[in-house]
């Protein structure tokens, strides 16, 4: 499968930082998700992005398909920011392939 | 407010029990799949259905065993587990092979 490798792997930031997360993956893909999993564990969705740039309040996501990367952006973190980013992938078939996920922790 | 349900939340169970976990979805979607994340692992994928038929099954153990009755439901019996098995398992659903997947809240499984 598709190898995803995520960076840094442990982040803390203190309330007002940006920060941004990076998602390397293996092999050309058509599906590129990024996740925000909360404290009680559920996944959730912040930006289906294959390609191109989206922005979506304090948050933003570019991928450079033909470089195979990611980028998520967070500014003026806060604390409810604080969780794992996950960014997955998939190429054709059904399944997505996640890395390992980056702990990031705002503290006031 | 998520459009994947999962139930129950939380499981214990002894390792000589059995026990079901329920998702369903209210997405329209025909895609149903079964994700485990262990500490400190990736999410590993367990099952995917499409239409109700398993497409994918990522060699896991038979005490391991799905159920799709339909393309909104998607069960995973649970027999003779191991405690190794304790994780949280997470249901998503998608629209065919995307674009987009959705997932549950997950069940957070401890086999003692």
């Amino acid at each position: 499968g598709i190898q995803v490798e995520q960076s840094p792997p442990d982040l803390i930031l203190q309330e007002g930082a940006n920060s941004t997360l990076r998602c390397n993956f293996s092999d050309s893909v058509n599906n590129l998700q990024w996740f925000h999993q909360n404290p009680w564990g559920q996944l959730i969705n912040l930006f289906y992005i294959p390609s191109g740039t989206k922005q979506n309040g304090r948050l933003s996501a570019t991928t450079v398909a033909t470089e195979r990367y990611s980028l998520l952006y967070i500014s003026s973190s806060q604390t409810t920011d604080s969780g794992v980013y996950f960014c997955a992938v998939s190429n054709s078939g059904y399944a997505l392939n996640f890395g390992k996920g980056t702990s990031l922790l705002v503290t006031p | 407010e998520t459009g994947v349900t999962q139930t129950p939340r939380h499981l214990v169970m002894g390792m000589t029990n059995k026990k079901s976990l329920k998702c369903e979805q209210h997405l329209g979607h025909n895609a149903m799949y079964w994700y485990k994340q262990s500490a400190k692992k990736p999410l590993e994928l367990m099952f995917v259905y499409s239409l109700e038929e398993r497409v994918e099954n990522n060699s896991v153990p038979s005490r391991f065993s799905p159920e799709c009755p339909n393309s909104s439901h998607l069960f995973l019996h649970l027999h003779t587990l191991q405690p190794e098995d304790s994780a949280l398992y997470l249901c998503a659903s998608s629209q065919d092979r995307g674009p987009e997947a959705f997932f549950g809240q997950g069940t957070r499984l401890t086999v003692v």
